[in-house]
């Protein structure tokens, strides 16, 4: 089984300032992908970004880029430039493909962004 | 295109009833996930379904939760005898398939479930 540990319950950061979320996992796959997900209150959640374990090369879409790890079973997510918009939970989650890529998620990190 | 729709919204019920939440899958994606988030577990897988295959139901918590899929499409989630522990919110989402590009799942904006 996944297991997926997020130790920053809860991150402020300034509008137009970065700020990483860290996210670490457990896994005895080697074959497997791994999502950032947000949740605004509206409740839906929002992908962010995929990262796929074969890959070296580090995912980024425009403003927010991830740090993967993968000895270190380490997947953090940079937010460059924040924005009002991004205040939300995010949500890290490895997917098992062996397991009908069915997602195991952390706890998350509660994002606030501040004017 | 449509995302993915669940109904109801909210649901309030009184302990000892049963319950039925449906999500309507974007057109096309064969793979249907349930997922519930509550504050004591967090978010956990419950079923999910690719195609016309046996569907995962390695995470349904009891067996007063049951789940179909009619048509390759809707999807009805239901929790018979409902208990106070069952009060959450559930995620519904769909991906085009299992297949290695086609795992993107899209979610609904959940139904939350409230237990009296």
């Amino acid at each position: 089984a996944q297991t997926v540990t997020q130790s920053q319950p809860e991150m402020s950061v300034q509008e137009a300032e970065t700020v990483t979320l860290s996210c670490t996992y457990d896994t005895s796959e080697n074959n497997y992908y791994l999502f950032w997900y947000k949740q605004p209150p509206s409740r839906q959640m929002i992908l962010v970004i995929r990262q796929e374990a074969y890959k070296q090369q580090n995912a980024t879409e425009n403003r927010f880029s991830v740090n993967f790890q993968k000895a270190a079973k380490s997947f953090s997510l940079k937010i460059s430039d924040s924005q009002l918009g991004d205040t939300a939970m995010y949500f890290c989650a490895p997917s098992r493909v062996a397991a009908g890529n069915k997602l195991t998620f952390g706890g998350g990190t509660r994002v606030l962004v501040k004017p | 295109g449509a995302g993915v729709s669940q109904s109801p919204s909210n649901k309030v019920t009184e302990k000892g009833k049963d319950v039925e939440l449906r999500c309507d899958p974007i057109s096309g994606h064969t793979a249907l996930y349930w997922y519930r988030q509550s504050l004591g577990q967090g978010l956990e897988f419950l079923i999910y379904f690719q195609g016309n295959s046996a569907p995962d139901k390695s995470g349904l918590p009891s067996d007063r939760f049951s789940a179909e899929r009619t048509g390759g499409s809707v999807s009805t989630l239901t929790i018979q005898r409902t208990q106070q522990e069952d009060s959450a919110v559930y995620l519904c989402a769909s991906s085009l398939g299992s297949g290695v590009a086609k795992n993107i799942q899209y979610f609904g904006a959940g139904t939350r479930l409230s237990v009296l």
